[in-house]
């Protein structure tokens, strides 16, 4: 059975730092790319940011490009994501999302999520 | 990036209508169209790829359709478990980008 498991999610002060994880198991995890989307409250979808199956490409949404960065370990089958110089605006549930092919498209299986509050 | 805009937001239908929910991109996008339902609580599910294609287990009442910038959700006889939100996503781009959303409701 394909799983995604996310980590790392919590309260953290505006500026602050945090590092999202994603524990994939169930298929060959580098023939894939990955996606974090994220919700805020009573919102609706936010694509994030995608990496390839291999690691060598990675895409940001213009709202994080600067301040988080996506980094896969195949050996591991885990994918991240650092969060820095965090805002109000960052809060929301983070998912992390196994693509349908090798470079970001559309997003078969989805975790269960994890949540990020930024407030002081 | 390429906005999508979804309509309507938000609808009222009753069990066994017909139900057409719409999604307009900014720009041409081919077919790298797809669509999510997602119900309160739950993460995404993935429905229909490439405008028209049916995800693995998805029943055959969800049809998508279009092309360019104008695309299609349609469920044929609406049942109790489709009351949800559904959201499109053009993958044209490496910048994905999601549609607002539409909430189909209980009238």
């Amino acid at each position: 059975e394909v799983q995604l498991l996310e980590s790392g999610g919590g309260l953290v002060q505006p500026g602050g730092s945090l590092r999202l994880s994603c524990a994939a198991s169930g298929f060959n995890f580098n023939n894939y790319a990955m996606n974090w989307v994220r919700q805020a409250p009573g919102k609706g979808l936010e694509w994030v940011s995608g990496i390839s199956g291999s690691g060598d490409n990675t895409y940001y949404a213009d709202s994080v490009k600067g301040r988080f960065t996506i980094s896969r370990d195949n050996s591991k089958n885990t994918l991240c994501l650092q969060l820095n110089s965090l805002r109000s605006e960052d809060s929301a549930i983070y998912y992390c999302a196994k693509d349908s092919t090798r470079q970001p498209y559309g997003m078969d299986v989805w975790g269960q999520g994890t949540t990020v509050t930024v407030s002081s | 990036d390429i906005q999508m805009t979804q309509s309507p937001s938000s609808l009222s239908a009753s069990i066994g209508d017909r139900v057409t929910i719409t999604c307009r991109a900014s720009q041409s996008i081919s077919s790298y169209l797809n669509w999510y339902q997602q119900k309160p609580g739950k993460a995404p599910k993935f429905l229909i790829f490439a405008a028209s294609s049916l995800q693995s287990g998805v029943p055959s009442r969800f049809t998508g359709s279009g092309s360019g910038t104008d695309f299609t959700l349609t469920i044929t006889s609406l049942q109790r478990e489709d009351f949800a939100t559904y959201f499109c996503q053009q993958s044209y781009s490496t910048s994905l980008t999601f549609g607002g959303g539409t909430k189909v409701e209980i009238k």
